[in-house]
């Protein structure tokens, strides 16, 4: 149980361009997903918290407009990066909580952006 | 503040030779502490979770314990298998986790 899957595992795309990655959880339903970044050799940075049916809520230095983030449904949220650029090149993982208010979460497998 | 430091940064075993991993914390009321595993380019694994000092999990060749301050990762007899980045986190008061820098471990045959 409590498996999360991320899609698309890699992507590049072209400066100036929007990608979308996509997480979901597939064998339970998520309340609340969050979403990582993180770069080479570092640990995990926070940068947003989404709860099914409500907008997002940004760490701090995190640009809202920047990555967008939906959880339309309970069991998938999206992270739009827009207007990419070379230096939003990251690995990015979302997570999720498999009881509403538990504190154990379990990730996805990451997705590698690379922008050229 | 809240914090959690992993010690050492990386570690090096034959394999073979046991060896523990430190994870220290700094929490305003313990939540849990959580271990994962993290392989080069994929998600967090999740291994334990620990609620209370004296609590003891294992899985395997690992062993994870608790104390008021402080988790150790007990590796057992590693296989080159076992090399990875070990995680611990522990959540906020806010219910986010707080992750250490992990620790590498590099078990060689």
């Amino acid at each position: 149980g409590a498996v999360v899957s991320q899609h698309p595992s890699w992507v590049i795309c072209k400066s100036g361009t929007s990608v979308k990655i996509e997480c979901r959880s597939l064998d339970f339903q998520a309340t609340t997903m969050f979403w990582y970044r993180q770069f080479p050799k570092q640990s995990l940075m926070l940068m947003a918290t989404s709860n099914e049916g409500s907008k997002a809520t940004y760490e701090q230095g995190v640009e809202k407009d920047k990555f967008l983030i939906n959880h339309a449904s309970l069991t998938l949220s999206t992270l739009t990066v827009t207007s990419a650029h070379p230096e939003d090149s990251s690995f990015y993982i979302c997570s999720a909580t498999e009881e509403p208010l538990a504190y154990e979460q379990y990730f996805g497998p990451g997705t590698r952006l690379t922008v050229t | 503040e809240d914090q959690v430091t992993q010690s050492p940064e990386a570690l090096r075993l034959q394999e073979g030779e046991s060896s523990s991993l430190n994870c220290s914390y700094t929490v305003s009321g313990l939540r849990g502490l959580f271990w994962y595993r993290q392989d080069p380019g994929k998600g967090p694994e999740f291994l334990f979770t620990l609620y209370s000092a004296g609590e003891e999990k294992e899985k395997e060749r690992l062993k994870a314990t608790l104390t008021k301050k402080e988790s150790f990762l007990h590796i057992t007899a590693p296989k080159p298998e076992d090399s990875a980045t070990y995680l611990c986190a522990v959540p906020n008061q806010g219910g986010k986790l707080i992750f250490g820098q992990g620790t590498e471990l590099s078990v060689k045959p």
